[in-house]
């Protein structure tokens, strides 16, 4: 079973600023992927970035990076020079050898002048 | 082409319809998916298919039935559904030999109001 926990049901940031959004997991499963989706008002989930729980190195993809530590079980997504189209609902989700995606309450950003 | 395409957009059905969701794909994933979202809420599995077979099923009931006719195309058959199954039903691809890291690609959905 695989559970994620995003404890950040809001967040504001400011134009330009920096923003990190915290998601904390648990699964079974020995091999598994860490995943971020922006979910616009449109309702498409829109991929970001991925984590390999083997990685060594922490993943990044342009703006965005992911604050991986294993040990804590958890994957953080940090958005950097936050933009205003940034704002959206994002999730955090996990897959593991079962192929299937497994995903946390989400946290709604807001993008401010 | 590297896109999920979902038809219609938007859908409003009676108690007593039947009707079908469309999901199409052609970057050649072996793997497709249908989610169910609520508002608010995060999206949640109904169904797996791999390789053109159903793998897995999350305990969906029976009046949403699924059909892959081939590798590219996804169907979500709905009859005498209730006006709680309103939702945005995603549907996602991926490629199962290539492991994890290439992501799902999704669908940007269908809205479903049962009235």
């Amino acid at each position: 079973a695989q559970k994620i926990t995003q404890t950040q049901p809001g967040m504001f940031v400011q134009e330009k600023e920096a923003v990190t959004l915290d998601c904390t997991y648990d699964t079974s499963d020995p091999s598994y992927g860490l995943f971020w989706y922006k979910q616009p008002s449109s309702g498409e989930m829109i991929f970001l970035i991925y984590q390999g729980s083997y990685d060594q190195q922490n993943a990044t993809e342009g703006r965005y990076s992911l604050n991986f530590q294993k040990a804590r079980k958890s994957a953080n997504l940090v958005i950097s020079a936050s933009q205003l189209g940034d704002s959206a609902m994002y999730f955090c989700a996990v897959g593991g050898t079962a192929s299937k995606l497994t995903f946390g309450t989400g946290t709604r950003l807001q993008v401010t002048l | 082409d590297t896109e999920v395409t979902q038809t219609p957009k938007h859908l409003v059905m009676g108690m007593t319809n039947k009707k079908s969701l469309k999901c199409e794909q052609h970057m050649g994933h072996r793997a497709m998916y249908w989610y169910k979202q609520k508002a608010k809420k995060p999206p949640e599995l109904m169904f797996v298919y791999s390789y053109e077979k159903l793998s897995i099923n999350e305990s969906v009931p029976s009046r949403f039935s699924p059909e892959c006719p081939n590798s590219s195309l996804l169907n979500l058959h709905l009859h005498a559904l209730q006006p709680e199954d309103s939702a945005l039903y995603l549907c996602a691809s991926s490629h199962p030999a290539r492991g994890l890291n290439y992501g799902y690609t999704f669908g940007s959905g269908t809205r479903l109001t049962v009235v």
